[in-house]
């Protein structure tokens, strides 16, 4: 147990349908990092939030969004889905401060059919 | 740009012998490195990291790796497998400028033969 949660688990969506993907952080940390993992291959970094701000992203769409709430948690929001983003969909989260490890929670696996 | 490359993507050992999985990286700046565990429908389980401190870094579960500037690696060993090491590992590198922009190899799949 990391005591980062993410919601749901599982999620099946159709081809140019809009998703939102729930991440809570560990308590304490401020800020919240996303992956996309597809099948057989390693992470990608989508995004990162620190104190509501998005600090840092990857090489993803605009139709890639996010929000970090007050109290650390977290949303990914995926517009117009296309098939390819079928995918486990991570996000970890750590404290503030240099060095400071991150925790990942479970995943949501979303396909897109 | 930072890469990561796993040299094999499925690794086999048998119980009780040496693990070696190989990491090297590119980088312009001094990096961050990682190595993270992923059992089969869970996340990422960071095994040790490199920051620059000692370069051989011990981590949980009896791993180590060794941070080699000349020859751009960070190969992840144990020397004993059990049956539970099986998984996927992934070596990752991170920059000092963008500590959480983590960019991970394809990983390796460790199966450990009894």
């Amino acid at each position: 147990e990391t005591g980062v949660t993410q919601s749901p688990t599982h999620l099946i969506k159709t081809r140019g349908q809009q998703v939102t993907l729930r991440c809570s952080s560990q308590s304490g940390h401020n800020t919240v990092s996303w992956y996309q993992q597809a099948l057989g291959q390693g992470p990608q970094f989508i995004f990162q939030y620190y104190r509501e701000e998005e600090n840092g992203r990857g090489n993803f769409p605009p139709r890639f969004s996010g929000l970090q709430f007050p109290n650390y948690s977290s949303e990914l929001n995926v517009n117009a889905l296309e098939l390819d983003d079928s995918a486990l969909y991570l996000c970890a989260s750590r404290a503030g401060g240099v060095n400071t490890e991150a925790f990942f929670g479970q995943g949501t696996r979303l396909t897109v059919v | 740009a930072q890469s990561v490359t796993q040299l094999g993507s499925h690794v086999s050992v048998s119980e009780g012998a040496l693990v070696l999985l190989r990491c090297n990286y590119s980088s312009s700046v001094p990096p961050y490195l990682f190595w993270y565990v992923q059992y089969p429908n869970q996340g990422l389980q960071l095994l040790l990291k490199y920051t620059s401190a000692a370069t051989l870094v011990k981590g949980i579960n009896g791993f180590e790796a060794e941070f080699k500037k000349s020859e751009t690696s960070f190969h992840l060993t144990k020397p004993s497998a059990h049956m539970s090491d099986a998984a996927e590992y992934f070596c990752a590198v991170s920059d000092r400028t963008s500590y959480d922009k983590v960019i991970f190899g394809p990983g390796t799949s460790l199966s450990v033969i009894p």
